[in-house]
């Protein structure tokens, strides 16, 4: 099974702020790099597919980049309802699998 | 528009099956790929298997001697079955579309239905 690493665990930011979030996998996986955004008692929500491409109605402020194992995830300017949870996950191989997630909160 | 809702009993009491159905609105489930993803309670999101628009499936390897996953093309939904459930499977669980176009990515979820498995 191809791992997924996400860093750090957790952070707390100010509204306003560029804020990078990092994933890594244990072995290569081209584009096949996804991530979402997961708020308590919500459905996930796609944020950015093939590693760079931004989900249809996704603010501007949300890009990534990234290929082989070493992605990111940036946004731009902290927005108070960016809070919650952010996965990566790999659509490479079976299983797919996501990260343990990165918890972004809003000082 | 898109849209997923999943049903299914809420309470399975131990060594039961776990049974859940995704109904599909606003797509034809044979033109897609649909999977079914869990979270237990404070855990990240588990992968639990698609199911082709085709109607062949692939699961994750923890789960694959219990699990299946498959088609209701007249009815245009998918189901999750689980057997032999134990507490380790209470978690909410999610079915969402893998589209092929967009490197396989879950664009489109359902709001998740919640079991808890205990006697």
């Amino acid at each position: 099974d191809i791992q997924m690493t996400q860093s750090p665990s957790s952070l707390s930011a100010c509204v306003g702020d560029r804020v990078t979030l990092t994933c890594r996998a244990s072995r290569t996986i081209g584009n096949y790099l996804n991530w979402y955004q997961h708020k308590a008692g919500k459905a996930p929500k796609l944020l950015i597919y093939g590693a760079s491409s931004l989900q249809s109605g996704v603010p501007s402020r949300f890009s990534a980049s990234g290929s082989g194992t070493d992605f990111t995830l940036t946004i731009g300017s902290l927005q108070p309802d960016d809070f919650g949870i952010y996965y990566c996950h790999q659509s490479h191989s079976v299983p797919y699998t996501f990260g343990q997630g990165t918890e972004v909160e809003i000082k | 528009q898109v849209q997923l809702h999943e049903s299914g009993p809420g309470l399975v009491k131990p060594s039961e099956t776990l049974a859940l159905t995704c109904i599909v609105s606003g797509a034809s489930i044979s033109d897609y790929y649909w999977t079914w993803v869990r979270q237990s309670p404070g855990k990240g999101l588990e992968w639990i298997g698609y199911v082709s628009d085709g109607g062949s499936a692939k699961y994750s390897p923890s789960l694959e001697s219990r699990v299946t996953i498959s088609l209701d093309t007249s009815r245009n939904q998918f189901s999750l079955r689980l057997t032999s459930a134990t507490a380790a499977d209470t978690a909410a669980y999610y079915c969402a579309r893998l589209f092929g176009a967009y490197f396989y990515a879950l664009d489109v979820w359902g709001q998740g239905t919640t079991v808890t498995v205990s006697s």
